[in-house]
């Protein structure tokens, strides 16, 4: 099966530095990358996703790159606010139908 | 609001003790998903449910089980519980079809506390 790894698990960076965090997948079938955020307690939520066929992808001061020959993926978070210090999942997905394999998880920590 | 809903909020109780954890999918998504995630950890998948028919197994202990009934709610029953089955446990659900592209929405948790 597919096997996602995650790094950095922790992460700090100063108000409005910016912030990557990187993801290798094993499974080259694998089609569709998405990111999830969250809060202490909280449940994962969406916040990017790319498909295998795009490079790139930005909303607002989030962005998601995509190299498919290395298959590795990687969050981008330009002008990092303190609301922004959470727990991030990366995740890969084959097919439709299929499970989502997770990354172990980034804590970011924005400060102020 | 996602729109999956999971139902206890919280649940305590003892080891050696049978639960039962409810989920209901948002209206019309067909795939059931439940995670464990312990404290500080990432999100360990258990199981998938399809259309009422299991797709995929994670690290999922032969104490736990789950279905998927025919209106499409989904139970994750756990036995035997022990003090490391502490945990919050998520429900997720995802329209499927075509596209691979299906958001996966996940529900509040359930927090599961054995003493």
């Amino acid at each position: 099966g597919e096997n996602v790894e995650q790094h950095p698990s922790t992460l700090s960076v100063q108000e409005g530095d910016s912030a990557v965090i990187k993801c290798t997948y094993s499974d080259s079938a694998s089609n569709y990358f998405p990111w999830y955020k969250q809060e202490l307690g909280k449940r994962p939520q969406l916040i990017i996703d790319i498909r295998s066929n795009v490079g790139e992808k930005k909303d607002q001061r989030i962005a998601v790159t995509l190299n498919k020959t290395a298959k590795h993926f990687s969050l981008h978070i330009t002008e990092t606010q303190p609301e922004d210090s959470a727990v991030y999942f990366c995740a890969a997905r084959r097919n439709t139908g299929n499970q989502f394999y997770f990354g172990t998880g980034t804590s970011l920590t924005v400060i102020p | 609001d996602s729109g999956v809903t999971q139902t206890p909020k919280h649940l305590i109780t003892a080891t050696g003790q049978r639960v039962t954890l409810r989920c209901s999918p948002r209206s019309g998504d067909l795939s059931v998903y439940w995670y464990q995630q312990s404290l500080d950890q990432g999100l360990q998948f258990l199981i998938q449910y399809y259309n009422g028919e299991e797709r995929a197994k994670g690290n999922i202990l032969e104490r736990f089980s789950a279905q998927q009934f025919p209106d499409l709610h989904s139970e994750l029953n756990l036995s035997s519980l022990e003090l490391g089955d502490s945990a919050l446990y998520f429900c997720a659900s995802s329209e499927e079809g075509v596209s691979p592209t299906y958001e996966q929405y996940f529900g509040p948790g359930t927090r599961l506390t054995v003493t």
